[in-house]
């Protein structure tokens, strides 16, 4: 079963509007990280917050983190159409000493209209 | 982009054949791992490697078996094919030390008819 799930599933704003994505899971994590991918191409690192970590920010985008709520939510400001793309949120549940590995989830597909 | 290769990039197979994958790094990281990828399943981890011939499943490894005999080759194999194998299969190593992020290869799409 996947850890993570992305929400909504699928969304379309203009060029310039912000575009928010949310992810819940269901276990404790080690990090979160969101991952971006354009149509046929392998998925691209964009961030990883730490579960010690609420807020991050990289460029136009920005990441928090609830881990009482077990969700986090990416944000993209001033959106660009060259940012339309498939967007992934995955969770390392790693227990201390145990190997790492990242649980994805379905994705959200984000159209954003120039 | 981190070097990563897929091979091959595309491959249209017959049900029952046997079909490997190969991946191949020029980081010399130790993680390494395969996924698929399916609509509405998103990527789900098939098997991954801690290093040379260490290896542990994920969570959809039946019907797929994987090799690591050196740090840089790390080779999926469906022994016997079948059609709901058909996805895009993608090979991803992990950043060193406290670099915990993946790069992903070009991916396989691979058909079993």
């Amino acid at each position: 079963s996947q850890q993570g799930e992305e929400d909504p599933q699928a969304l379309s704003i203009q060029e310039g509007e912000n575009a928010t994505m949310n992810c819940s899971y269901k276990t404790s994590i080690n990090n979160l990280q969101w991952y971006r991918q354009n149509s046929g191409r392998g998925l691209v690192h964009l961030i990883l917050i730490r579960s010690n970590e609420r807020e991050k920010h990289s460029g136009r985008l920005r990441v928090t983190l609830d881990t009482s709520k077990k969700s986090s939510s990416l944000l993209i400001t001033a959106s660009r159409a060259a940012d339309t793309a498939s967007y992934f949120c995955a969770t390392d549940a790693r227990n201390s000493g145990a190997n790492s590995k990242l649980t994805f989830g379905k994705g959200i597909t984000l159209s954003v209209r120039p | 982009d981190a070097g990563i290769t897929q091979s091959p990039r595309h491959k249209v197979t017959e049900t029952g054949t046997p079909v490997t994958l190969r991946c191949h790094q020029t980081e010399n990281h130790r993680y390494m791992y395969w996924y698929r990828q399916d609509p509405g399943h998103g990527l789900r981890l098939i098997h991954y490697s801690y290093g040379v011939k260490d290896t542990d499943k994920g969570e959809v490894s039946d019907g797929y078996s994987v090799s690591r005999s050196k740090t840089e080759d790390f080779l999926l194999t469906l022994e016997s094919a079948t059609s709901s194998q058909t996805s895009v299969y993608f090979c991803a190593i992990r950043g060193q030390g406290t670099n915990e992020k993946l790069f992903f290869g070009s991916g396989t799409q691979l058909s079993v008819l």
